[in-house]
């Protein structure tokens, strides 16, 4: 079955960087475009980025743009979301979740990570 | 922007009754609506897409309607399990997606 486990959220200052990956197994992982949506506590869910299936389009909402990256390894059945210039407004339980669809994404996430926290605190 | 306005915020029913929830969009979303269950410590589990069709696996007691700017999500016989928060998400402005803020469907 789909299985998706996201790892390396953790505690950092604000200006900070810090690096989580989701590891995929399950599916296919080069056929799908993937996402990262967070969650703030209480909150309702984001959605923060997408990449592509093949890794060579991508898009970010405005609230991360120039401070997020998304990218992949199909060669790994790996993605990674590489997080700058943290802020406190950026705490929440980040998730990797597929896209409904094979290929062209439809911005449905029909799969979901069980997440990782992200705390930004000094 | 879209903004996607969920109600009621809460709805506290007994199971065997019927759940009846809305989405409202602050502008047409067509068809590109879809709603998810969370419970608590868990991620979103995606139950419907394109406003009604339910997604792989979801018992056919969850239906969604709805086009333009006005959805319901209706849960026809609440099982002891469907208590929890539902979300609808619009993806009509994509890459700018947005979630709806919940409705928390809890037992009376």
């Amino acid at each position: 079955q789909v299985q998706l486990v996201e790892s390396g959220g953790g505690v950092v200052q604000p200006g900070g960087s810090l690096r989580l990956s989701c590891a995929a197994s399950g599916f296919t992982f080069s056929r799908y475009p993937m996402h990262w949506v967070r969650q703030a506590p209480g909150k309702g869910p984001e959605w923060v980025t997408v990449i592509s299936y093949d890794g060579n389009d991508k898009h970010n909402a405005d609230s991360v743009k120039g401070r997020f990256t998304i990218s992949r390894d199909n060669s790994k059945n790996t993605l990674y979301l590489q997080m700058n210039s943290l802020r406190a407004e950026d705490t929440a339980v980040y998730y990797c979740a597929r896209d409904r669809n094979i290929a062209a994404a439809v911005y449905y996430f029909d799969s979901w990570g069980q997440g990782t926290l992200v705390t930004v605190s000094s | 922007e879209i903004v996607l306005t969920q109600s009621p915020d809460t709805l506290s029913l007994s199971p065997g009754e019927r759940a009846t929830l809305s989405c409202r969009a602050s502008q047409t979303v067509r068809s590109y609506l879809a709603w998810y269950q969370q419970k608590p410590g868990q991620a979103p589990r995606l139950l419907i897409y394109d406003a009604s069709n339910r997604a792989t696996g979801i018992p056919a007691r969850f239906s969604g309607s709805g086009s333009g700017t006005d959805f319901t999500l209706t849960i026809s016989s609440l099982e002891p399990e469907d208590f929890a928060v539902y979300y609808c998400q619009q993806r009509s402005s994509w890459p700018a997606l947005t979630f709806g803020g919940g409705t928390k469907v809890e037992i009376k």
